[in-house]
């Protein structure tokens, strides 16, 4: 049981270079989640995903673009990077059944130059 | 809008009790948690607490929550160096259409001291 996978685990982008990143869960979640993480400054949601087919913004959503392909599977995409989203990425998944809790991945630690 | 607030940093001696404090707004969630995030790593779930409790306890960790002024604790007894970390406050909202969506705070860096 895997958990949580994110890769890559780092990335160093040009300013206007396009990447994804990538999550998978292997514990059947339904819900699936996006963070940022900038010092000083906690976790920030960026989009998160309540059930297969279905994405919704957060609180730092501009700039960034998700698929949810299938229930394993949450992507985000950074189509034109720019020095403003240097940061690491969380990825997150929880059931939402009983208590809300969230399991995270290991973190994508970008930074754009 | 939701908030959590927490202090910033905590120094304690090895084998000292910590205290982690946490203040929040929505008086309507369900559920109150303790995130535990060590250097390079992602946040792991350390404890939680359902709202209609006062207190919970699990080991070496004690989290005591009063819901008339909207606090939460997180105490560790007898600290060690493999507890320093980063611990995240979170509370989950019961607003509108976000169930599953957590309200982190900022973190309370621990540091332990030989």
């Amino acid at each position: 049981n895997a958990g949580v996978t994110q890769t890559p685990k780092f990335q160093v982008l040009k300013t206007g270079q396009s990447m994804t990143l990538q999550c998978a869960q292997d514990m059947n979640h339904n819900s699936m989640y996006w963070y940022r993480q900038d010092p000083g400054m906690g976790l920030r949601l960026i989009y998160y995903s309540a059930s297969e087919g279905t994405t919704d913004k957060g609180e730092v959503p501009n700039g960034y673009n998700v698929s949810r392909l299938n229930k394993r599977e949450f992507s985000l995409r950074l189509e034109s990077a720019a020095p403003s989203q240097t940061s690491v990425y969380f990825c997150a998944s929880s059931e939402v059944v009983v208590s809300y809790e969230q399991y995270f991945g290991p973190g994508t630690r970008l930074t754009v130059t | 809008g939701e908030d959590v607030e927490q202090s910033l940093f905590l120094s304690v001696r090895e084998g000292d009790s910590s205290v982690i404090n946490c203040t929040y707004t929505d008086s309507s969630s369900t559920y109150l948690y303790w995130y535990k995030q060590e250097p390079g790593a992602g946040l792991q779930l350390l404890t939680y607490i359902f709202s209609n409790m006062d207190m919970k306890q699990d080991q070496r960790l004690t989290v005591l929550l009063n819901k008339k002024d909207k606090h939460l604790s997180l105490r560790i007894a007898d600290t060690q160096t493999g507890d320093s970390a980063i611990y995240f406050c979170a509370e989950s909202p019961s607003s509108g259409g976000s169930q599953g969506n957590l309200i982190f705070g900022k973190g309370t860096k621990l540091s332990v001291k030989p």
